[in-house]
């Protein structure tokens, strides 16, 4: 059974600080994991990884992916009470549709 | 481009009320998912498309029927609603097979009495 696990559960920082998120995964036949932030409503997409060791970047977020010890981790840097949202991964596996598997998700809290 | 529609916002029923949730996207997507997300449990995938005609079921099934007869939509129907049931639904598309970015609807919030 396909397992991602995301930690922390939850993090409250002050504005200004930096974070690391993690998710760690097995699913079989991994194709690609994805991050979303989701606010109080839909998941927004934010990176697609496919291959290990290459940063992907966005302003003050980036991701990378470790395809041989199965995680991923996402930063934010100078964190922002915009920020605050749950940051989910989500691997996809399996069949050539690529069935995204998704964490339970990390709560980010940013106070000013 | 719209992107990917859900109607109705919130739905309140009463158990053993049927009724379907509408979703369609207009990016020309071959894979579409229903979802549905409860406190806790993170996203969790109901049933899935990879094409017109082609539906198969996900992690949580039961209770739900879908069809796909068109590339644009993909209707969750609700045989007999339960308070189980009583969740945020939301429908994704996704381009490119396993290499593609899914999209989300904006969700359904539906109650079950």
């Amino acid at each position: 059974e396909d397992k991602v696990v995301q930690s922390p559960l939850s993090l409250v920082v002050h504005e200004g600080d930096t974070v690391t998120l993690n998710c760690s995964y097995e699913v079989t036949n991994f194709r690609s994991l994805l991050w979303y932030k989701q606010e109080k409503k839909a998941p927004t997409f934010l990176f697609m990884l496919t291959s290990s060791g290459i940063e992907k970047k966005s302003g003050r977020l980036s991701s990378i992916l470790d395809k041989k010890e199965l995680f991923s981790i996402l930063n934010i840097t100078a964190t922002q009470t915009g920020d605050s949202a749950v940051y989910l991964c989500a691997p996809a596996g399996g069949t050539s549709y690529g069935k995204l598997t998704f964490g339970q998700g990390t709560i980010l809290t940013v106070h000013p | 481009n719209a992107g990917v529609t859900q109607t109705p916002k919130f739905q309140v029923l009463k158990t053993g009320q049927s009724m379907t949730l509408q979703c369609a996207q207009d990016m020309n997507h071959e894979y579409m998912s229903w979802y549905r997300q409860d406190p806790g449990m993170g996203l969790r995938l109901i049933h899935y498309s990879v094409g017109a005609g082609i539906t198969d079921q996900g992690e949580v099934p039961n209770g739900y029927n879908v069809s796909r007869s068109t590339t644009e939509d993909f209707p969750l129907r609700l045989l007999s609603a339960a308070p189980s049931q009583t969740s945020v639904y939301f429908c994704a598309s996704r381009s490119g097979g396993s290499a593609g970015t899914q999209y989300f609807g904006p969700g359904t919030r539906l109650t079950v009495l």
